[in-house]
């Protein structure tokens, strides 16, 4: 698509329910990162994908977060048992990938509240 | 991990007034980006620069990667340049791009 796309832009959930989060990056981009950033904060890495490759997952607060890229496109950020500590936006950015092309572009982002 | 500093915390301008905004990183990086976040949460992409300088209009960036640092120059400024101001690097040894804390800018009309 000509940007990436995220979708829910907003979604509220009761804590204990897991929440699955999409990104769509821009068509050809390899590189794709997720991001949670808290309000008044900067975004917080959480992971990266090189291809369908999880290539870093050392921003991943626990193991209840889990993304996965399998075709090598589309991401999905899986949240499960939501606790109210992450409610947060959560961004997506893709690029082209590779030294001298990482600019990154982001979407709109994910809302999430947990009640 | 690398070390992201972003200075002043927050600013206020008066409309068609200059600034400029410091980055200081803890190591070498493959790279570095200027993003701006809109009054509406969007986070655009205003600069890529590894190293030197680059031009955008009333916009200016420059980095000196050998002593860890990143201006970004703001000229004549306009309400619609509010919100926040992020710097973010890329580490080296991989793709990890961490962002500062930002700087905080209102322009009053």
């Amino acid at each position: 698509g000509a940007g990436v796309s995220q979708s829910p832009r907003y979604k509220v959930t009761k804590r204990g329910q897991d929440v699955a989060l999409r990104c769509d990056p821009i068509s050809g981009h390899v590189s794709l990162y997720w991001y949670r950033q808290a309000l008044g904060q900067g975004p917080e890495f959480l992971t990266y994908f090189n291809y369908e490759a999880q290539q870093d997952k050392s921003g991943l607060p626990n193991d209840r977060f889990s993304a996965e890229r399998p075709e090598g496109s589309i991401s999905t950020l899986t949240i499960q048992r939501t606790e109210q500590r992450d409610s947060a936006m959560y961004r997506c950015a893709s690029s082209l990938g590779g030294t001298g092309a990482n600019v990154l572009t982001f979407g709109a982002g994910s809302r999430l509240t947990v009640l | 991990g690398i070390q992201v500093e972003q200075s002043p915390p927050d600013l206020i301008l008066q409309e068609g007034a200059n600034s400029t905004l410091r980055c200081n990183f803890s190591d070498s990086v493959n790279n570095l980006q200027w993003f701006h976040q809109n009054p509406w949460g969007q986070l655009i992409n205003l600069f890529y620069i590894p190293s030197g300088t680059k031009q955008n209009g009333r916009l200016s960036a420059t980095t000196v990667a050998t002593e860890r640092y990143s201006l970004l120059y703001i000229s004549s400024s306009q309400t619609t340049d509010s919100g926040v101001y992020f710097c973010a690097v890329e580490e080296t040894g991989g793709f990890k791009t961490i962002f500062g804390a930002g700087t905080r800018l209102f322009v009053k009309a």
